[in-house]
Protein backbone atom coordinates (compact mmCIF):
# COMPACT_ATOMS: atom_id res chain seq x y z
CA UNK A 1 0.00 0.00 0.00
CA UNK A 2 0.74 3.78 0.16
CA UNK A 3 3.48 4.81 2.19
CA UNK A 4 3.19 8.52 3.86
CA UNK A 5 3.24 11.28 1.30
CA UNK A 6 5.11 14.61 1.18
CA UNK A 7 5.09 17.49 -1.21
CA UNK A 8 6.99 18.87 -2.64
CA UNK A 9 10.39 16.89 -2.41
CA UNK A 10 12.60 20.15 -3.23
CA UNK A 11 11.24 23.60 -2.31
CA UNK A 12 13.68 26.76 -2.75
CA UNK A 13 12.83 30.01 -1.78
CA UNK A 14 13.37 33.28 -0.42
CA UNK A 15 14.11 34.79 2.83
CA UNK A 16 10.89 36.22 4.01
CA UNK A 17 8.45 34.26 2.15
CA UNK A 18 6.15 31.78 3.55
CA UNK A 19 6.20 28.17 2.47
CA UNK A 20 3.45 25.39 2.58
CA UNK A 21 4.37 21.88 3.15
CA UNK A 22 2.23 19.08 3.22
CA UNK A 23 1.90 15.62 3.92
CA UNK A 24 -0.31 12.75 3.18
CA UNK A 25 -0.14 10.05 5.91
CA UNK A 26 -0.74 6.13 5.55
CA UNK A 27 -4.78 5.66 4.95
CA UNK A 28 -6.13 4.86 8.82
CA UNK A 29 -3.43 5.98 10.44
CA UNK A 30 -5.03 8.09 13.41
CA UNK A 31 -1.85 9.86 14.90
CA UNK A 32 0.59 12.38 12.54
CA UNK A 33 3.73 13.64 13.61
CA UNK A 34 5.95 16.59 11.88
CA UNK A 35 9.87 16.19 12.12
CA UNK A 36 13.09 18.34 11.04
CA UNK A 37 16.44 17.24 10.05
CA UNK A 38 19.06 20.10 9.44
CA UNK A 39 22.28 19.31 8.29
CA UNK A 40 24.62 17.22 9.97
CA UNK A 41 21.90 17.13 12.88
CA UNK A 42 19.81 14.26 14.24
CA UNK A 43 16.06 14.72 13.74
CA UNK A 44 14.09 16.99 16.07
CA UNK A 45 10.29 16.88 16.75
CA UNK A 46 8.21 19.69 15.65
CA UNK A 47 4.14 19.04 16.57
CA UNK A 48 2.25 15.99 16.67
CA UNK A 49 -1.61 15.35 15.91
CA UNK A 50 -4.21 12.83 17.26
CA UNK A 51 -6.75 13.00 14.47
CA UNK A 52 -7.17 16.55 13.89
CA UNK A 53 -6.23 17.85 17.34
CA UNK A 54 -2.44 19.13 17.92
CA UNK A 55 -2.21 19.17 21.51
CA UNK A 56 1.39 20.37 22.05
CA UNK A 57 2.23 22.76 19.54
CA UNK A 58 5.74 23.65 21.97
CA UNK A 59 8.02 21.53 19.92
CA UNK A 60 7.46 24.29 17.11
CA UNK A 61 10.51 26.53 16.66
CA UNK A 62 8.82 29.96 16.85
CA UNK A 63 5.36 31.21 16.06
CA UNK A 64 6.61 31.47 12.55
CA UNK A 65 5.33 28.00 12.25
CA UNK A 66 2.18 26.39 12.23
CA UNK A 67 0.25 23.30 11.17
CA UNK A 68 -3.16 21.96 10.90
CA UNK A 69 -4.65 18.54 10.23
CA UNK A 70 -8.17 18.14 8.34
CA UNK A 71 -10.27 15.30 7.94
CA UNK A 72 -8.01 13.08 10.01
CA UNK A 73 -5.94 12.92 6.47
CA UNK A 74 -4.07 15.72 5.30
CA UNK A 75 -1.75 17.92 7.15
CA UNK A 76 0.22 20.97 6.22
CA UNK A 77 2.91 23.16 8.32
CA UNK A 78 3.37 26.50 7.12
CA UNK A 79 6.15 28.83 7.85
CA UNK A 80 5.85 32.30 7.47
CA UNK A 81 8.62 34.85 6.83
CA UNK A 82 11.12 32.38 6.20
CA UNK A 83 14.48 32.86 7.59
CA UNK A 84 18.04 31.14 6.49
CA UNK A 85 18.36 29.01 9.76
CA UNK A 86 14.55 27.08 8.66
CA UNK A 87 16.70 25.18 6.04
CA UNK A 88 16.18 21.35 6.71
CA UNK A 89 14.59 18.47 5.83
CA UNK A 90 10.79 18.80 6.49
CA UNK A 91 9.53 14.74 7.38
CA UNK A 92 6.12 13.67 7.89
CA UNK A 93 5.30 10.47 10.12
CA UNK A 94 2.48 8.61 10.81
CA UNK A 95 1.52 6.06 13.00
CA UNK A 96 -1.61 3.39 13.22
CA UNK A 97 -2.18 4.85 17.01
CA UNK A 98 -0.61 6.72 19.00
CA UNK A 99 0.19 4.42 21.36
CA UNK A 100 3.94 3.57 22.49
CA UNK A 101 4.14 0.18 20.63
CA UNK A 102 3.12 1.50 17.51
CA UNK A 103 6.47 2.54 15.21
CA UNK A 104 6.00 5.77 13.35
CA UNK A 105 6.63 5.26 9.04
CA UNK A 106 8.31 8.21 7.42
CA UNK A 107 7.87 10.18 4.38
CA UNK A 108 10.37 11.15 2.04
CA UNK A 109 10.54 14.34 3.29
CA UNK A 110 10.58 17.64 2.14
CA UNK A 111 14.11 19.83 1.25
CA UNK A 112 13.54 23.18 2.02
CA UNK A 113 16.22 25.83 0.68
CA UNK A 114 16.02 29.33 2.07
CA UNK A 115 18.28 31.65 0.15
CA UNK B 1 23.08 16.21 27.90
CA UNK B 2 21.68 15.05 25.05
CA UNK B 3 18.75 12.61 24.98
CA UNK B 4 19.95 10.17 23.04
CA UNK B 5 23.86 9.94 22.52
CA UNK B 6 25.53 7.40 19.54
CA UNK B 7 29.48 7.27 17.97
CA UNK B 8 28.65 8.85 14.94
CA UNK B 9 31.54 6.01 13.41
CA UNK B 10 32.07 5.76 10.83
CA UNK B 11 32.29 2.25 10.72
CA UNK B 12 33.86 0.83 7.42
CA UNK B 13 34.01 -2.78 7.47
CA UNK B 14 34.24 -5.58 5.01
CA UNK B 15 31.34 -8.02 3.34
CA UNK B 16 30.77 -10.81 6.18
CA UNK B 17 32.18 -8.77 9.04
CA UNK B 18 30.31 -8.56 12.05
CA UNK B 19 29.51 -4.85 13.38
CA UNK B 20 27.29 -3.55 16.96
CA UNK B 21 26.28 -0.07 17.04
CA UNK B 22 25.70 1.10 20.95
CA UNK B 23 23.45 3.80 21.97
CA UNK B 24 23.01 5.49 25.39
CA UNK B 25 19.95 7.64 26.23
CA UNK B 26 19.24 9.75 29.21
CA UNK B 27 15.59 9.44 30.22
CA UNK B 28 15.23 5.88 32.79
CA UNK B 29 11.57 6.33 32.42
CA UNK B 30 11.74 5.63 28.93
CA UNK B 31 9.79 2.58 27.46
CA UNK B 32 10.24 2.19 23.57
CA UNK B 33 13.20 1.81 21.57
CA UNK B 34 14.21 1.86 17.73
CA UNK B 35 16.77 1.07 15.15
CA UNK B 36 16.02 3.16 12.39
CA UNK B 37 17.94 3.33 9.17
CA UNK B 38 18.62 6.47 7.07
CA UNK B 39 20.39 6.07 3.21
CA UNK B 40 21.49 9.16 2.08
CA UNK B 41 18.83 11.77 1.32
CA UNK B 42 16.11 9.45 2.15
CA UNK B 43 13.71 9.15 4.75
CA UNK B 44 14.21 7.44 8.13
CA UNK B 45 12.97 3.55 7.73
CA UNK B 46 12.18 1.13 10.53
CA UNK B 47 15.03 -1.44 10.90
CA UNK B 48 13.36 -2.93 14.30
CA UNK B 49 12.01 -2.12 17.68
CA UNK B 50 14.31 -3.36 21.05
CA UNK B 51 12.31 -5.14 23.73
CA UNK B 52 13.80 -5.68 26.90
CA UNK B 53 14.16 -9.55 26.31
CA UNK B 54 16.55 -8.45 23.29
CA UNK B 55 15.26 -9.76 19.96
CA UNK B 56 16.66 -10.98 16.68
CA UNK B 57 15.58 -9.98 13.05
CA UNK B 58 17.99 -12.30 10.57
CA UNK B 59 21.18 -11.31 10.54
CA UNK B 60 20.54 -8.05 12.79
CA UNK B 61 20.16 -8.51 17.00
CA UNK B 62 19.34 -6.17 19.25
CA UNK B 63 19.77 -5.95 23.07
CA UNK B 64 18.24 -3.34 25.76
CA UNK B 65 19.97 -2.94 28.72
CA UNK B 66 17.68 -0.73 30.92
CA UNK B 67 19.52 -0.68 34.02
CA UNK B 68 22.93 0.78 32.08
CA UNK B 69 20.10 2.82 29.88
CA UNK B 70 22.10 1.56 26.79
CA UNK B 71 20.69 -0.13 23.42
CA UNK B 72 22.75 -2.25 21.29
CA UNK B 73 22.80 -3.44 17.72
CA UNK B 74 24.19 -6.12 16.20
CA UNK B 75 24.99 -6.92 12.19
CA UNK B 76 26.29 -9.95 11.28
CA UNK B 77 27.68 -11.21 7.88
CA UNK B 78 27.24 -7.48 6.78
CA UNK B 79 25.69 -7.09 3.30
CA UNK B 80 26.87 -3.97 0.85
CA UNK B 81 23.44 -3.62 0.94
CA UNK B 82 23.70 -2.30 4.62
CA UNK B 83 25.63 0.70 4.39
CA UNK B 84 23.68 3.09 5.45
CA UNK B 85 23.12 5.83 8.64
CA UNK B 86 22.03 3.35 11.88
CA UNK B 87 19.71 5.90 13.82
CA UNK B 88 19.18 4.64 17.66
CA UNK B 89 15.30 6.15 18.46
CA UNK B 90 13.70 6.37 21.92
CA UNK B 91 10.21 7.54 22.50
CA UNK B 92 10.36 10.58 24.91
CA UNK B 93 8.41 10.99 28.00
CA UNK B 94 5.80 12.28 26.46
CA UNK B 95 4.69 9.52 24.49
CA UNK B 96 4.46 10.80 21.50
CA UNK B 97 7.47 12.51 20.47
CA UNK B 98 10.77 10.23 18.84
CA UNK B 99 14.30 11.25 19.94
CA UNK B 100 16.82 10.29 17.87
CA UNK B 101 19.91 9.91 18.02
CA UNK B 102 22.55 11.75 15.58
CA UNK B 103 23.10 8.45 13.84
CA UNK B 104 26.05 5.76 13.23
CA UNK B 105 27.08 5.59 9.69
CA UNK B 106 28.08 2.45 8.42
CA UNK B 107 30.42 1.41 5.06
CA UNK B 108 30.34 -2.10 4.02
CA UNK B 109 32.96 -2.45 1.16
CA UNK B 110 33.77 -6.02 -1.20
Amino acid sequence: GAGVSQSPSNKVTEKGKDVELRCDPISGHTALYWYRQRLGQGLEFLIYFQGNSAPDKSGLPSDRFSAERTGESVSTLTIQRTQQEDSAVYLCASSLAMTANQPQHFGDGTRLSIL
Amino acid sequence: RKEVEQDPGPFNVPEGATVAFNCTYSNSASQSFFWYRQDCRKEPKLLMSVYSSGNEDGRFTAQLNRASQYISLLIRDSKLSDSATYLCVVLGSSGYALNFGKGTSLLVTP
